[in-house]
């Protein structure tokens, strides 16, 4: 059973053209998350949101914005995409707690041309 | 700040016990360590975690040192389905959302 979706898998956009990625959940999770990996690098936090409270990382470029609409449904969008903002996005959820475990996505790998 | 330091790659037969070890020396006293593995072209998925004792689960073990200063994944019998990269994270007690990610270490496995 799929429990956090993201789509698209793979994404190819132009560079400076706005792109949108989004992901749903099943899980009925209160935090929800997204991450950039670049190749052979850990993850990255860019944001996160708990319940409706959004949470920029200090790092994370202006370009990339985020929407929560409901639950269920996040929302990553980066306004002007550069060929340094190719990589996998990915989003997870999780109850609030250190105790909590993440659940993933499959990712969606961006292209930027 | 606490990180974790990992090898970059190891190698293990097939059927064969895999230790992985993660070294986190600044480790505060209330961080909790996790294991999560992520599959070629797949998001990470959790392994196990623990803060203190030593934990089992049907994945792997997780061994603690006594001062917390480094822990070891086991997997007890490895099959091609477990070549991964395998992070060590940290996860502060203090923060419900921070994670921080070793660089991770790639297991290979060899039939």
């Amino acid at each position: 059973d799929a429990m956090v979706i993201q789509n698209p898998r793979y994404q190819v956009t132009q560079f400076g053209k706005p792109v949108t990625l989004s992901c749903s959940q099943t899980l009925n999770h209160n935090v929800m998350y997204w991450y950039q990996q670049k190749s052979s690098q850990a993850p990255k936090l860019l944001f996160h949101y708990y319940d409706k409270d959004f949470n920029n990382e200090a790092d994370t470029p202006d370009n990339f914005q985020s929407r929560r609409p409901n639950t269920s449904f996040c929302f990553l969008d980066i306004r002007s995409p550069g060929l340094g903002d190719a990589a996998m996005y990915l989003c997870a959820t999780s109850r609030r707690g250190p105790n909590e475990k993440l659940f993933f996505g499959s990712g969606t790998q961006l292209s930027v041309l | 700040d606490a990180k974790t330091t990992q090898p970059n790659s190891m190698e293990s037969n097939e059927e064969e016990p895999v230790h992985l070890p993660c070294n986190h020396s600044t480790i505060s006293g209330t961080d909790y360590i996790h294991w999560y593995r992520q599959l070629p072209s797949q998001g990470p998925e959790y392994v196990i975690h623990g803060l203190t004792s030593n934990v089992n689960n049907r994945m792997a073990s997780l061994a603690i040192a006594e001062d917390r200063k480094s822990s070891t994944l086991i997997l007890h019998r490895a099959t091609l389905r477990d070549a991964a990269v395998y992070y060590c994270i940290l996860k502060p007690r203090d923060s419900n959302y921070q994670l921080i990610w070793g660089a991770g270490t790639k297991l290979i496995i060899k039939p």
